[in-house]
């Protein structure tokens, strides 16, 4: 049973525009989520978290949303640059719980020039 | 600095071989993690160790051997893998696992090691 989907393999976009890769989550439990960027043949890089007593975290640009209710969150990327090509990986766990990261299957995003 | 180590980047066995992957991190993190990624494939969990004691293993076949001689370094000791082992290994480390701080939970990855049984 797939505790945290993402259900879109892939995205294109063009370069300026947003990108906004989405992930659902089964598991009410969760209350700490992370979005990590993988290049081919390297290892994820952490971009953003968000915990679950917010429902929103910017970092430059980059900003996760969080929908508690739906058990929905998403990451904005704007302007998306050709740079930011890669897989998108959605990830979650229970804070001081038994440190599991649950993943999604990744997202392929494209930033076309 | 957020930087975790993976020695070598690649490496070609034998099914008959012993070698060891190594990890290092230098953040004073108490937690660190052995994952194995297919290719298309999330990362998946193998070893955590939490203060240099093996905290869980997720039913990883006894060929694989993981050691964490100090909170700086972890292992991973590999003896008659099968092919159907070649993945690309990732090393992680947070914090601490089991402080209820987002923060401190959060995991940080190594480049990983390539790794092709032949």
């Amino acid at each position: 049973d797939q505790q945290v989907k993402q259900n879109s393999p892939s995205l294109s976009v063009q370069e300026g525009r947003i990108s906004i890769l989405n992930c659902d989550y089964t598991n009410s439990m969760f209350d700490y989520f992370l979005w990590y960027k993988k290049y081919p043949a390297e290892g994820p890089t952490f971009l953003i978290s968000i915990s679950s007593i917010k429902d929103k975290n910017e970092d430059g640009r980059f900003t996760v949303f969080l929908n508690k209710s739906a058990k929905h969150l998403s990451l904005h990327i704007v302007p998306s640059q050709p740079g930011d090509s890669a897989v998108y990986f959605c990830a979650a766990s229970i804070q001081g719980g038994s440190e599991k990261l649950v993943f999604g299957k990744g997202m392929k995003l494209t930033v076309n020039p | 600095d957020t930087e975790v180590t993976q020695t070598p980047k690649h490496l070609v066995m034998g099914m008959t071989n012993k070698k060891s992957l190594k990890c290092e991190q230098h953040m004073g993190h108490r937690a660190m993690y052995w994952y194995k990624q297919k290719a298309k494939k999330p990362p998946e969990l193998m070893f955590v160790y939490s203060y240099e004691k093996l905290s869980i293993n997720e039913s990883v076949p006894s060929r694989f051997s993981p050691e964490c001689p100090n909170s700086s370094l972890l292992n991973l000791h590999l003896h008659a893998l099968q092919p159907e082992d070649s993945a690309l290994y990732l090393c992680a480390s947070s914090q601490d696992m089991t402080s209820g701080r987002a923060e401190a939970e959060t995991q940080y990855f190594g480049p990983g090691t390539r790794l092709l049984v032949l």
